[in-house]
């Protein structure tokens, strides 16, 4: 299996709201990383988990909360976003830091998010 | 400034022609150098990983190619088909530094039948 699912697909969520969004892959990566990716742009490095620990955070606003409860699962926690936070957002994972170098990351279909 | 620059930005080609998307990179030290597929709303697919002493790669009909004395990569489809249709997106691997990729903006190609 060399997949890396996320949930929901879509989601609309007003700016008062609060959401999850939910990655999960079984290759057995401890590696795990959320992008966030805006229409005709590259994606963006948002955070890195190591062993279930959160290893960078690329200065991301506290209205996005990660969480990795286990070493298939990574969510993201969304409160109080705002209309410019609507881009597509992609889950990753990649085998461990030893193999980091020839290692390759296997993109999930990402969330489409949409913040009215 | 570590950058990856890809050219060109959009390319349109007709069904069963070859095609060549180039790459060219700043960023140091280098780690490896990855060619994604991307569909409009999914997430990128990986064609080819290279590190500093390949050459030339081939996955079926796509042929990445390296020259890590100029800092540049190519990406040659042959015979392309209207699956083909989508971003492809350069990607360098800085150093060793987990989750340290610098990524291309992108090539959008398009094949028409």
């Amino acid at each position: 299996d060399t997949e890396v699912t996320q949930t929901p697909k879509h989601l609309v969520m007003g700016m008062t709201n609060k959401k999850s969004l939910k990655c999960e892959q079984h290759m057995g990566h401890r590696a795990m990383y959320w992008y966030k990716q805006k229409a005709k742009k590259p994606p963006e490095l948002m955070f890195v988990y190591s062993y279930e620990k959160l290893s960078i955070n690329e200065s991301v606003p506290s209205r996005f909360s990660p969480e990795c409860p286990n070493s298939s699962l990574l969510n993201l926690h969304l409160h109080a976003l705002q209309p410019e936070d609507s881009a597509l957002y992609l889950c990753a994972s990649s085998q461990t830091k030893q193999e980091i170098t020839t290692g390759t990351q296997y993109f999930g279909p990402g969330t489409r998010l949409t913040v009215l | 400034k570590n950058q990856v620059e890809q050219s060109p930005q959009s390319l349109i080609i007709l069904e069963g022609k070859n095609c060549t998307l180039q790459c060219n990179y700043t960023v140091s030290p280098f780690s490896n150098l990855r060619w994604y597929k991307q569909d409009t709303g999914r997430g990128p697919v990986s064609l080819t990983i290279m590190t500093f002493s390949e050459n030339t790669k081939s996955n079926g009909r796509y042929t990445a190619t390296l020259d890590a004395d100029t800092k540049q990569s190519s990406l040659h489809i042959t015979a392309s088909q209207l699956s083909d249709s989508a971003s492809y997106i350069c990607v360098v691997n800085r150093g060793s530094t987990l989750g340290r990729l610098y990524f291309g903006r992108g090539t959008q190609l398009t094949v028409w039948p």
